[in-house]
């Protein structure tokens, strides 16, 4: 079963524009991470935010957790067009070694 | 590294017909997962191995499937007999004992018709 769900669904911008996708889940966590998909590919990790942080730069992308609201946010500034995927995110349940991936946000970044 | 290594890439059968998927892990990976992908359900794990022992079966959705691992370097998820309603991408993911990323397959593509 799904444990993250993000929201939105789709979202659709300009080249130059930040891009946000929030993803909420139901139970405690010893982390969450966030991965990209490109059509017909593979899921690629992105970062990870442990349950102790509350926010997490890599590059372009910021990931903020707030574990009373059971949800996160992963911000991409200054978006490209390579940037269109579907992006998902998935939480490291305690006491569980697998992890549950959310529906997706589906990213369209256009020239 | 090669990454995690699926075959096939694509696979079309008939109803009734046995599929079996295969998977090569990254070498040192003591993890490995098995995920359906399908527009309606999204990604769904089937399966996890830990050294070669199933742990975790409980996303196998009926007994016409099945998986196996006989050794650290390879793992099948068989399909026997394929339905029409199995049709997905099925993708194969490994990680390292002590790490929570998971590096995944290029899956494979399954239509049954």
């Amino acid at each position: 079963s799904q444990q993250g769900e993000e929201d939105p669904q789709a979202l659709s911008i300009q080249e130059g524009e930040n891009a946000t996708m929030n993803c909420s889940y139901k139970t405690s966590i010893n982390n969450l991470q966030w991965y990209r998909q490109n059509s017909g590919r593979g899921l690629v990790h992105l970062i990870l935010i442990r349950s102790n942080e509350r926010e997490k730069h890599s590059g372009r992308l910021r990931v903020t957790l707030d574990t009373s609201k059971k949800s996160s946010s992963l911000l991409i500034t200054a978006s490209r067009a390579a940037d269109t995927a579907s992006y998902f995110c998935a939480t490291d349940a305690e006491n569980n070694n697998d992890m549950r991936f959310g529906a997706g946000t589906r990213l369209t970044v256009k020239p | 590294d090669a990454g995690v290594i699926q075959s096939p890439r694509h696979e079309v059968t008939e109803m009734g017909q046995e599929v079996t998927l295969r998977c090569k892990p990254i070498s040192g990976h003591d993890y490995l997962f098995w995920y359906r992908q399908t527009m309606m359900r999204g990604l769904e794990l089937l399966i996890y191995f830990n050294n070669n022992v199933p742990i975790d079966d409980s996303g196998m959705p009926e007994d016409r499937f099945s998986a196996k691992m006989p050794n650290a370097s390879f793992s099948t998820l068989k399909i026997q007999p394929s339905e029409p309603r199995d049709s997905a991408v099925y993708f194969c993911a490994s990680r390292p004992g002590g790490r929570s990323e998971q590096y995944f397959g290029p899956g494979t593509r399954l239509t049954v018709t």
